[in-house]
């Protein structure tokens, strides 16, 4: 039931963009996503809900897709701050059992 | 103030040896958890505690025993210490509904020897 993500890792250079999708093979109510720095917690980022539209804040935003059952993390003109490893989370329903992803290493070069 | 702490941060003993982890809150949250992260960095769930009730118990060895003595505590036992138990071990809490997300504490890190 673990969701999973793609790509598994990459690196990129300040200023350039990435995307993160998280795929589930059930039906989803919510996807949540984090960061987690090496040696950190994870942090949580953002929510989205069924029926709810897109989120962002700053330079990342995220997209629920209900019918295929997908979201995406967009980060935008990355920043050094935005290395760590990204998890996307998935619930079927409120307060259901919820999984993390099998997580994207993202890598921010000078 | 910390939200959710959790000690100790690490954790060193032998095999066989029994060992506890402790958390709490200070969020107001009632719900708690507690998540198990391998070398490959996946997170599984291994516990969730909803008002003090058992919600979530996911396939871990019966070694491990949660105990929440309120809504703002969560503690992880663990008995009879096994290598493949060497993990870092965080603890959580969020509402029931989880929409303002999980809050997770620094984690600890557990080495078997």
């Amino acid at each position: 039931q673990q969701p999973v993500q793609s790509p598994q890792a990459v690196i990129l250079r300040e200023g350039e963009d990435a995307v993160i999708n998280c795929s589930s093979s059930k039906a989803l109510y919510s996807v949540h996503w984090y960061r987690q720095k090496h040696g950190e917690a994870p942090v949580f980022l953002m929510i989205l809900l069924k029926g709810g539209e897109q989120k962002g804040h700053d330079k990342i935003s995220a997209s629920f897709n209900e019918k295929k059952q997908q979201s995406s993390l967009y980060l935008t003109a990355s920043q050094l701050s935005y290395s760590g490893t990204y998890f996307c989370g998935t619930a079927r329903t409120t307060g259901n059992q919820f999984y993390f992803g099998t997580g994207t290493s993202l890598t921010v070069i000078p | 103030d910390t939200a959710v702490s959790q000690t100790p941060k690490y954790l060193v003993t032998q095999m066989g040896n029994d060992k506890s982890i402790k958390c709490e809150q200070n969020l107001g949250h009632d719900t708690m958890y507690w998540y198990k992260q391998d070398s490959k960095k996946f997170l599984k769930i291994m516990f969730s505690y909803n008002n003090k009730e058992l919600i979530i118990n996911e396939t871990v060895p019966n070694r491990f025993s949660p105990k929440s003595p309120d809504k703002a505590h969560l503690n992880l036992h663990i008995n009879s210490l096994e290598l493949g138990d060497s993990a870092v071990y965080f603890c959580a809490s969020s509402q029931w509904t989880g929409e303002y997300g999980y809050t997770f504490g620094s984690g600890t890190r557990l080495t078997v020897v």
